[in-house]
């Protein structure tokens, strides 16, 4: 059990343009959430997977953001055209079960210029 | 719905001393409740849990917190603050059912221990 693994940790990128950041959850855990984090803020949730099916995602993740998992292991979540606003820390939380403890990720830090 | 309020973005005690981090919640339904504490540049590490079992919860570093469903409160405390506890800490709030379990977060409460 290596935990929760995200990539990049860090990414730096111009307004307008793409990304995508990955998350590994740990082997196994059929749940998989997406949180942002601004500074001075707790995490807000933005979106989850049981398997491989996105089964929520809240408003605060617009049409420019897209998150997948495909075959129910890794996810990744892309933010096209992106913004100054879309600065942040992006968190990943994985768990066995519905309700289970989610372990956190260290997260990717985006900063857009 | 759910909320969370953090009593005090900053708390600073004295290396021995009590701490307490207040939270408060509100839950339409019966809630799951956390505490997580996050050092910087890191990701968030569960310290305890609350799933309507033992309204006193026990959790690691010596962290333990208690359930007051009258006072709709779940505050922290430590007998003994160390320094290795400087950190900031996040109460979060989810459903109890449902299918969902997101977890709803305060705004955190930095937590600094003066030698």
């Amino acid at each position: 059990d290596t935990g929760v693994s995200q990539n990049p940790r860090h990414k730096i990128t111009k307004r307008g343009q793409n990304v995508t950041f990955r998350c590994d959850p740990i082997s196994e855990h059929n749940r998989l959430y997406w949180y942002r984090q601004t500074l001075g803020q707790g995490p807000e949730f933005l979106t989850y997977f049981q398997n491989e099916a996105q089964l929520e995602k809240s408003r605060l993740l617009s049409d420019r953001f897209s998150a997948e998992r495909p075959k129910g292991s890794f996810s990744t979540l892309e933010i096209q055209r992106t913004e100054q606003g879309d600065s942040a820390m992006y968190l990943c939380a994985s768990s066995l079960v519905a309700g289970g403890e989610q372990f956190f990720g260290p997260g990717t830090r985006l900063t857009v210029l | 719905a759910q909320s969370v309020t953090q009593l005090g973005s900053h708390v600073s005690v004295s290396e021995g001393a009590l701490v307490l981090l207040r939270c408060n919640y509100s839950s339409s339904v019966p809630p799951y409740l956390f505490w997580y504490v996050q050092y910087p540049n890191q990701g968030l590490q569960l310290l305890l849990k609350y799933t309507s079992a033992a309204t006193l919860v026990k959790g690691i570093n010596g962290f333990e917190a208690e359930f007051k469903k009258s006072e709709t409160s779940f505050h922290l405390t430590k007998p003994s603050a160390h320094m290795s506890d400087a950190a900031e800490y996040f109460c979060a709030v989810s459903g109890s059912g449902g299918s969902n379990y997101k977890l709803t977060f305060g705004k955190g409460t930095l937590l600094t221990v003066n030698p």
